[in-house]
């Protein structure tokens, strides 16, 4: 069973959508985040979500928006989407940090989202 | 603020050749340092080290990390043309935060 699963795998869109990615993990990890991996593939830290709380928000623009409806779950919704949005999204999980437990972080597959 | 970064950016090798990877990093609140390895999709996950001078081994791949000096090396001998990927280095600091490097694109050819 995939540890981590992300939907979708690819998501070609026009400039001004609104769009969703969702992720999933079986797990039982305490946190989630998401990732931004850009074309030149330098990877950066967007969000990340513990029981609920958002507890990492890097400088991103505020139509990023991460919505966990259970601990399992972190989904990103994108507003009014623009070209430099376009990258690949990779949703991770891990145990809790500050519970002091393995930082391991399993990664899924990636969303690579296309503006157009 | 808070950088990590990797040498060399890229790396093309023979097969059977040994490699070192290069890792230094400026974070405030250092908690551990993690390696991945990133082929065509996900990253997957190598190494974390917490503890100056204890080397980490898995197979063929080895790590160390020195908190006095701020850096990291990752070792792969006897590589093999699967070893070929982009190898990330990442720091998570106390903050919760965690520092991406570039990456050093590793290339084995047969």
């Amino acid at each position: 069973d995939t540890a981590v699963s992300q939907t979708p795998k690819y998501l070609v869109t026009q400039m001004g959508n609104d769009k969703s990615i969702k992720c999933e993990q079986n797990l039982g990890h305490d946190t989630m985040y998401w990732y931004k991996q850009d074309s030149k593939k330098f990877l950066k830290i967007m969000f990340s979500y513990n029981n609920k709380e958002l507890i990492i928000n890097e400088t991103v623009p505020n139509r990023f928006s991460p919505k966990s409806p259970d601990k399992a779950h972190l989904n990103l919704h994108i507003n009014s989407l623009e070209l430099g949005d376009s990258a690949v999204y990779f949703c991770a999980s891990s145990q809790d940090p500050l519970a002091g437990r393995q930082e391991t972080q399993y990664f899924g597959p990636g969303t690579r989202l296309l503006v157009l | 603020e808070d950088k990590v970064v990797q040498s060399p950016l890229s790396l093309v090798v023979h097969e059977g050749d040994t490699v070192t990877l290069n890792c230094s990093y400026e974070v405030t609140n250092f908690r551990s340092l993690l390696w991945y390895k990133q082929e065509k999709k996900a990253p997957t996950f190598l190494f974390m080290l917490t503890s100056s001078g204890i080397e980490k081994k898995s197979g063929r791949l080895s790590s160390i990390l020195d908190k006095k000096e701020l850096f990291s090396i990752l070792n792969i001998t006897a590589t093999q043309t699967g070893d070929s990927a982009v190898y990330l280095c990442a720091v998570v600091t106390y903050g919760q935060n965690f520092v991406f490097g570039p990456g050093t694109r590793l290339s084995v050819l047969p």
